[in-house]
């Protein structure tokens, strides 16, 4: 499964909101339960990936409830509805659908315009 | 409290054979596969592979078979990935991290070893 991103990087006012697409060469969608298999992580620059977002929209504990992830099948966003300074980072999505093979997205940079 | 502490960086010849460790602590281990990711500066993230605790198998990306191996000791909850013939693009940030059981979500990620691979 290949995974793609877009745009490659955005810059957003601080408060405004940054939308990420993310979409899968195939569905990600498991039929028997209805889920999607496709995470999001964070990763600031120094710092290991922090996961956000699994089953494409449930958010991880203590993740801040500006983050949101939508979509099925094989088209995803991830939202950011009101972008503070502490979130400049790249975002990647992955999928986790395929046993044990495992690929993210070529990731999205975001910075403060 | 789930940590994930891996060993330090390390600096390699091309054509060398490293091995890093990541020492888990604050969960079950063996109900959980561990997983490496690396991160290439100017690149993204790369799933390399995974340990399954469980069963003690491990299952490799299609690109870095032959050259990775993953393996564990369950009497120490420590994960060790063994990458060979080490090249110039393999200078990377190298993660460990614990996934959501047998799932591919992975919640803890530990601090990263740098490798760099230079003659």
């Amino acid at each position: 499964i290949v995974m793609t991103q877009s745009p490659d990087s955005l810059a957003v006012s601080l408060g405004e909101r940054a939308t990420i697409n993310c979409k899968s060469s195939q569905s990600l969608l498991f039929a028997s339960n209805n889920k999607n298999y496709l995470a999001w992580y964070q990763k600031k620059q120094g710092q290991p990936p922090k996961l956000l977002i699994y089953w494409a929209s449930t958010r991880e504990s203590g993740v801040p409830d500006r983050f949101s992830g939508s979509g099925s099948g094989t088209d995803f966003t991830l939202t950011i509805s009101s972008l503070q300074a502490e979130d400049v980072a790249v975002y990647y999505c992955q999928q986790y659908y395929t046993t044990a093979v495992f690929t993210f997205g070529p990731g999205t940079k975001v910075d403060v315009k | 409290e789930v940590q994930l502490v891996q060993s330090g960086p390390e600096v390699k010849n091309p054509g060398a054979t490293m091995k890093i460790s990541c020492k888990a602590s604050g969960f079950i281990f063996r109900d959980h596969c561990m997983h490496w990711v690396r991160h290439v500066p100017g690149k993204g993230l790369e799933w390399m592979g995974l340990f399954d605790p469980e069963d003690h198998e491990s299952i490799y990306e299609r690109g870095f078979q032959g050259r990775v191996t993953i393996t564990a000791d369950t009497s120490t909850d420590t994960v060790y990935m063994e990458l060979m013939n080490l090249r110039s693009e393999d200078s990377a940030m190298y993660y460990c991290a614990k996934g959501v059981n047998s799932l591919g979500v992975l919640d803890n990620w530990g601090q990263g070893t740098l490798v760099t691979v230079s003659s």
